[in-house]
Parts: structure tokens; sequence; C-alpha cells
């Protein structure tokens, strides 16, 4: 079975500092990969995805993940982050090819931006 | 205005009584999902349908059940079975499965309480 680890349960960070959000999953076919992010009190809601193409992807409000398919990543990245990116970030994994589109999620990451 | 909307935000319940959440999406999806989200342990997926009338268990199923009536909807009973129900839980859909790389929507959650 397919799963997803994310390295750090906490982040804490000052604003303008650098964020990388690490992924790791354990499958070793053609997998779509999915960034989503929970800001407090909102809906869970996509931040990027991978499905094929360039490996470098970019998504909303700034941020951009890595697939690194050698070392089975996908880890996010932010050059400046700002304290409205404080957060619950999820990764979660799609192995490609399956007819149901299952989804499995990582433990989460909680960021949190000091003004 | 489309989306997902589950109902009630908060719900209480005691010990030992089933109850029902509900959700329902006006996208056209024809995928739905419920997940139950924990602190520390990402969302794990309780049950999924593809398509009206067929639905199939996720990786923690047990304690709960659903029904798949109509496109727009899908209900989630947590019964007295279910050992630890107190969590949030997120419902999700999204298109056909096969007919391209699955990204999920999100609704805005019930928190149960079991008392």
């Amino acid at each position: 079975a397919q799963s997803v680890s994310q390295h750090n349960h906490h982040v804490i960070l000052s604003e303008a500092a650098s964020l990388e959000l690490g992924c790791n999953y354990s499958y070793g076919g053609t997998v779509n990969l999915f960034w989503y992010v929970q800001y407090p009190g909102q809906h869970l809601q996509l931040l990027l995805k991978y499905f094929s193409g360039d490996p470098l992807v970019k998504g909303i409000k700034g941020f951009e993940a890595e697939f690194i398919k050698s070392k089975f990543s996908f880890n996010l990245r932010k050059p400046s982050v700002q304290w409205s990116d404080t957060a619950e970030y999820f990764c979660a994994v799609n192995a490609g090819g399956t007819s149901y589109g299952k989804l499995t999620f990582g433990q989460g990451t909680i960021l949190t931006v000091h003004p | 205005d489309g989306g997902i909307t589950q109902s009630p935000k908060y719900l209480f319940r005691k010990e030992g009584q089933n109850v029902t959440l509900s959700c329902e999406q006006n996208l056209n999806h024809d995928a739905m999902y419920w997940y139950r989200q924990d602190p520390g342990q990402g969302l794990r997926l309780i049950y999924y349908s593809q398509i009206v009338n067929d639905f199939q268990k996720g990786d923690i199923a047990e304690g709960y059940s659903v029904s798949r009536e109509k496109k727009e909807s899908f209900p989630l009973t947590v019964t007295s079975a279910q050992k630890n129900p107190t969590a949030f839980y997120l419902c999700a859909s999204s298109i056909f499965p096969g007919r391209g790389p699955n990204e999920q929507f999100f609704g805005p959650g019930t928190r149960l309480t079991v008392l």
C-alpha cells in the first residue's frame, strides 16, 4: 500500500524567511501529486498539483513544488513567507492508473509564521 | 455558487448513539469521499463512491456506513461500533476518476464530539 510521509510536524518561521516542506511517498509506479492547504477556519484547498510534464510546478500564492522521481519526493517551497501563510499543509498522492482516484495524505505540517 | 456543503458544523452526541453527517455537492461531480482528520495523522479515507448506488470501503471503514442514492448526496453514519468517533470529518468530491487525474474539492467539515 502506498504511504506518504511529511517529515516536519510543526515549522516556525519569521516573515520573509524561505520555506521548504518535505514530502516523500512510497509507490513505484506513476503518481499524481498534490499539496493542499488548510488555513485556520477555512476549507481544505488545493495549493498545487503535478500530473505530468515539467517536474517543477507552480501554485497559488507564490508556492512551488518539485517532483524528484528518483527520490520519491515532492517538496513544497516558497522563497519568502508571509504571516498569512500560517496554516496546515498536506501532501497527497494518487497512484496513477488506479480507477478510483484514491488519495493518500501525509500527516500534515503546521506552519506558523511570526510577523 | 458551486460547492460542497456539510452540516452541521459542530455536532455533539452521547456515547452509544448513531449519528449521520450530511454532505451535499452541486458541482455535478460523480465521485464523493469521506475522510476523518485527527491531529498529527492527516486525512484518512473512510468511504468513497464513484457513482450513484455504489461505494467502497476506504482505509478505516469499521464503525461507519454510507449511502449514495443521489449524485449530489453522500451521507455518513457514525455508528455506536466506532470506538473513537470524536474527530473532524471532511467530505470531498471529484470528477469520475476514470476520466483523468483526480483533484478533490473539500467541504468545510463537521466536528463531531461524542460525550
